[in-house]
Order: C-alpha cells, then structure tokens, then sequence
C-alpha cells in the first residue's frame, strides 16, 4: 500500500528562517516522490520531482531511502512561499498519485 | 500550452439534477483523470483513463460516471448526488500510459461543486 505522511499541518516561520516540510512515506517498491504547491485560489502545481533534482524557487528535496523520507528544504523563506504544500507518491509503473495530508506553510514578515 | 481547463468553475445543484464537469487538454496527453478533494483535505483519486479507456475506478459510488470522449476532453457525469459529494473536482493529465512512469501530472484549476 502507498501512504504518504506530512505530519505537520501548519508551519508559521519568519521572513528569511530556514523551512523544512517534512514528508515521510510508506511503500514496498521504488516508488516516484513530488511536492506540489497550491498558492490560494491557484491550481495545485509541480514545485520538484524527486528524479529530476533540480531546485525549484530555491526549494529542494533529497529522497533518503533508508529513512523512507522526502523532505522538502528552503534555507530562505520569503513571504511568497506561503501557500499549502502536498508530498505525493507514485509507485513506477503505475498511474496512482496518492497525496499527504498536506502542511500550510505561512511565512510572515 | 501546459493548461488543463475545467467548466464550470463553480455548479450548484439539487440532489434529483443532473450535470456535467468537464475538462480539456491540448497537451497531448494519453492519461487523464478526476481527483476529489474536501476542504482542508488532500486530492483522492476517482478515476484514471488512460489511451481513452478507463484504467481505474476507486470505487466511486455510481452516481459519478465518467466519459472519456476522445484523447483531450474527460468529462465527469453526475446524477442524484448527495450533500457530502459537494467539493472541488480536479482534473489532471498526464503524458504516460498505463505503464508510464515520472511524467508530470497537471490539474486544473477544478469545479466547485455544491450539492443543495
């Protein structure tokens, strides 16, 4: 079974502190991790696809397959970075997308 | 064009109406599919069509019945809905088939549906 745990519903940090979403899954085989963003009233979007690795609006995420994780870090939060922030995973071969719970990050001023 | 469209943006109707969502993709994507999602809830899976064949259903209660009419529209029948069925109903596509793996999956920006 894919199960993806955020166990964070709310993280409220500061202008300029570091972040870190957390993102903790389950599933038997090698599986296709994300972290899509939904700013308010906007579509859910892609920030970072665990294969590409790339760095995303100075987002990134490491895949640690030992501690089953996918954390998603920022050294600098800004203001615009609030919004709702959904880990998901995809198990390969598969077309099933399967969501966390999700964390609301507010940066303030 | 990286844009899946949803109509209506917004739907209210009676438990004995029926309507439609749909939803259009130009992007040449052969899976497509329909996401619920609850306020303050993640998106759960409904349905997945994939090469315009449906490839998933995640035992969704029959009164949703989706279509899938050609390659780039997905349309999502309802009928004698109840008050618990009121949400946003994404869309989303992708360019993988059955066995595709890492493409991007891309919504729209969903139908608020209210059940009254």
């Amino acid at each position: 079974a894919q199960r993806v745990t955020q166990p964070e519903k709310l993280l409220s940090v500061f202008k300029g502190a570091p972040v870190e979403l957390k993102c903790n899954y389950s599933y038997s085989g090698s599986p296709e991790l994300f972290w899509y963003v939904q700013y308010s009233r906007q579509r859910l979007q892609l920030l970072l696809r665990h294969i590409s690795r790339e760095s995303i609006k100075g987002f990134t995420a490491d895949l640690n397959k030992g501690e089953t994780s996918f954390h998603l870090k920022k050294p600098f939060a800004q203001e615009e970075d609030s919004a709702m922030y959904y880990c998901a995973l995809r198990g390969k071969g598969f077309q099933k997308l399967v969501f966390g719970t999700g964390t609301r990050l507010l940066v303030s001023p | 064009d990286t844009e899946v469209t949803q109509t209506p943006k917004h739907l209210v109707m009676g438990m004995t109406n029926k309507k439609s969502l749909k939803c259009e993709q130009h992007m040449g994507h052969r899976a497509m599919y329909w996401y619920k999602q609850k306020a303050k809830k993640p998106p759960e899976l409904m349905f997945v069509y994939s090469y315009e064949k449906l490839s998933i259903n995640e035992s969704v209660p029959s009164r949703f019945s989706p279509e899938c009419p050609n390659s780039s529209l997905l349309n999502l029948h309802l009928h004698a809905l109840q008050p618990e069925d009121s949400a946003l109903y994404l869309c989303a596509s992708s360019q993988e088939g059955v066995q595709g793996q890492g493409n991007t999956i891309y919504f729209g920006e969903g139908s608020w549906l209210t059940v009254v």
